[in-house]
């Protein structure tokens, strides 16, 4: 009965690899977000969908890609990463209140 | 943009006592929603409490309770018979209920309890 999952949890990788981290929630929200959580804990918007329409786009570089194929799934896919991506990264959902999903640990070496 | 400031980075407590946690926002809006989120070391973001500014009654969630001060802009969060387990990163949060689904959060406060 998990309400947003992603998948994966733990993510290794090259530089200059091209990953992508999947995420889905069963609370029939509309809005479906992508944050980033740097190592001093801070959180930032990357993207936010609401009814897999982009409605929020804060300053990421374009080899961000957010995905939405149907309201209950937005997917990330990163390209040509990078050492400065290493990250957790969260999807969250929200009608009122905004659930997290359990975040996935992205390191590049 | 709202801004959401916490402006305590780091806090401890004596197991078994009580603390409370700060919060300030800024908003023109007079409705909107504000909330506190707790992030332990296993780094899921879990949901505290949840207030509506147009309800004047402080939440509470068990040992968990608010201190809303609408006027003022203040949020707090105080924690009762502090337990080893409250030990987190918490976050307090805000949500304007008619300018779209963005949420606001604040840089966090790290709690630690001490047994």
């Amino acid at each position: 009965d998990t309400a947003v999952s992603q998948t994966p949890k733990y993510l290794v990788t090259q530089m200059g690899n091209d990953k992508s981290i999947k995420c889905e929630q069963n609370l029939g929200h509309d809005t479906m977000y992508w944050y980033k959580q740097d190592s001093k804990k801070f959180l930032k918007i990357m993207f936010s969908y609401n009814n897999k329409e982009l409605i929020i786009n804060e300053t990421v570089p374009n080899r961000f890609s957010p995905k939405s194929p149907d309201k209950a799934h937005l997917n990330l896919h990163i390209n040509s990463l990078e050492l400065g991506d290493s990250a957790v990264y969260f999807c969250a959902s929200s009608q009122d209140t905004q659930y997290f999903g359990p975040g996935t640990r992205l390191t590049v070496l | 943009a709202q801004t959401v400031t916490q402006s305590q980075p780091e806090m401890s407590v004596q197991e078994a006592e009580t603390v409370t946690l700060s919060c300030t926002y800024d908003t023109s809006e007079s409705d909107y929603y504000l909330f506190w989120y707790k992030q332990p070391p296993s780094r899921q973001m879990i949901l505290v409490i949840r207030q509506e500014a147009y309800k004047q009654q402080n939440a509470t969630e068990n040992r968990f309770s608010v201190n809303f001060q609408k006027a003022a802009k203040s949020f707090s969060l105080k924690i009762s018979d502090s337990q080893l387990g409250d030990a987190a990163m918490y976050f307090c949060a805000y949500r304007s209920k008619n300018t779209g689904n963005q949420f606001y959060f604040g840089t966090g406060t790290s709690l630690t309890v001490i047994p």
